[in-house]
């Protein structure tokens, strides 16, 4: 099976740019996570999606958004781009069957630099 | 005060030596992971406990869920174990993959 393979994985931006990743999970995965993860907060969860929903969301601010698509591949967006938006985004995908136990798959990651 | 702590930062060790990562946290939880981050950003999940003990050929995870610790060990460890381990809590009452993470053990294996 192939992995979870994230796009694009570099990205340079300027701020007030706005930004949309793309995450595509292994096939027959219907739950989708994304995290941030910078040399100063570390990794952090952003949002989930299951079966076209958001299950859970971290405290991000509302410039952070996602989507999940019929076929399990989600999107994040992140709008007015700031200085302290610069990261890796990471998504996970895992079976969703379980609400609370799950091996997760992480993605490469995209390098987002925002100038 | 994090909810997820990890000791210590950082740890160099020598090839086969035994390597223990320790990580406490301060909520009631429903599972802990640990996750393996080599350079470039790749990340695998190498364990998720809720009790007891697991082991997957030179590592072994424990939790203790009384005293809200967990440790990681490698045994025999190897330069290709060089990387950064990272420890993970789901809390209790949280629903799908709305993890708190700690802030790393960067491990250096020198041959």
């Amino acid at each position: 099976k192939a992995g979870v393979t994230q796009t694009p994985r570099y990205l340079i931006k300027t701020r007030g740019q706005q930004v949309t990743l793309s995450c595509s999970p292994i096939s027959g995965h219907r739950s989708v996570s994304w995290y941030q993860q910078t040399p100063g907060q570390g990794l952090q969860f952003l949002f989930e999606y299951f079966s076209e929903t958001q299950r859970n969301k971290g405290n991000f601010p509302g410039r952070f958004s996602g989507r999940q698509f019929s076929n399990s591949r989600s999107e994040m967006n992140v709008s007015t781009l700031e200085l302290g938006d610069s990261a890796l985004y990471l998504c996970a995908s895992s079976l969703g069957a379980s609400m609370y136990q799950e091996t997760q798959y992480f993605g490469p990651g995209t390098r987002l630099l925002v100038l | 005060k994090n909810e997820v702590e990890q000791s210590p930062q950082n740890l160099t060790a020598q090839e086969g030596e035994f390597i223990t990562i320790n990580c406490s946290y301060s909520v009631g939880i429903s599972a802990l992971h640990w996750l393996q981050q080599h350079p470039g950003g790749g990340i695998v999940s190498l364990f998720m406990l809720s009790s007891g003990k697991k082991k997957h050929g030179r590592l072994i995870a424990t939790i203790n869920i009384q005293e809200k610790h967990s440790s990681l060990h490698i045994t025999a460890s190897h330069p290709r174990d060089s990387a950064v381990y990272i420890c993970a809590a789901l809390p209790r009452g949280a629903a799908g993959n709305k993890l708190t993470f700690g802030g790393g053990t960067r491990v250096l294996v020198k041959p």
